[in-house]
């Protein structure tokens, strides 16, 4: 069966540091990724999406990036925090070449930058 | 663009009590709809889906048809229990731009003893 981790699972960081959210998937090949932010009490916003390695397509122009070193790892970084950057990170994935199928989401990350 | 439009929150219930929980899309074409639960703290899990027009999803109690004359897919539960209570998210889906998902704002449940 199919699983999907991420980690770390809470994380407090100041202004101006760096992030590194990272996110794998078992069980599966060739995954379409997918990194969310949910802002408390609000809905989902997509942030980047990968059909594949090395493949990123950006939703949103903001100080974040994200990375697919491997076919099954994906990765969001930055290297300086804003307060705004504050929120709840989940990564999903559903199967590529069959559009019609769900998304399934990992645990998520809760951010808190101070 | 293609949009979805969920029921405000939060809702609060008695247990047993019926639920609806209203969803409403802009989309061209047929995508699929999806409904999505959140336990607090957790990430999403699938509810239910429905992939055409007059399906119906159900899951656990929960029940959505596909309406695309009315563009809906209504969220129901005959009697909610305490352990419902999450936040619902209503979604759509094409067999295209990378599978990416279109999600509501999602709605708060909260079902009293």
């Amino acid at each position: 069966s199919q699983t999907i981790h991420q980690w770390p699972a809470t994380l407090v960081q100041p202004v101006g540091s760096p992030l590194s959210l990272e996110c794998t998937v078992e069980g599966t090949s060739n995954p379409n990724l997918y990194w969310y932010r949910q802002a408390a009490g609000r809905g989902l916003q997509l942030l980047f999406y990968s059909v594949g390695i090395g493949q990123i397509s950006s939703e949103v122009p903001q100080n974040l990036s994200a990375s697919r070193p491997q076919d099954r790892q994906f990765i969001l970084s930055s290297k300086k925090l804003l307060l705004s950057d504050s929120g709840f990170y989940l990564c999903a994935w559903s199967l590529s070449g069959t559009g019609y199928d769900e998304q399934f989401f990992g645990p998520g990350t809760r951010l808190t930058v101070l | 663009g293609n949009s979805v439009t969920q029921m405000e929150g939060p809702v609060t219930l008695s247990e047993e009590a019926f639920l609806t929980i209203n969803c409403t899309y802009t989309a061209t074409g047929y995508p699929s709809l999806f409904w999505y639960v959140q336990y607090p703290g957790e990430g999403l899990q699938l509810l239910l889906k429905a992939t055409k027009a007059d399906d119906k999803g159900s899951n656990k109690g929960f029940e959505a048809t596909y309406r695309k004359e009315t563009t809906s897919f209504h969220l129901e539960k005959g009697s909610v229990q305490v352990s419902d209570s999450a936040v619902y998210f209503c979604a759509l889906k094409y067999n295209t731009n990378a599978g990416k998902s279109t999600f509501g704002d999602g709605t708060t449940l909260t079902v009293k003893p």
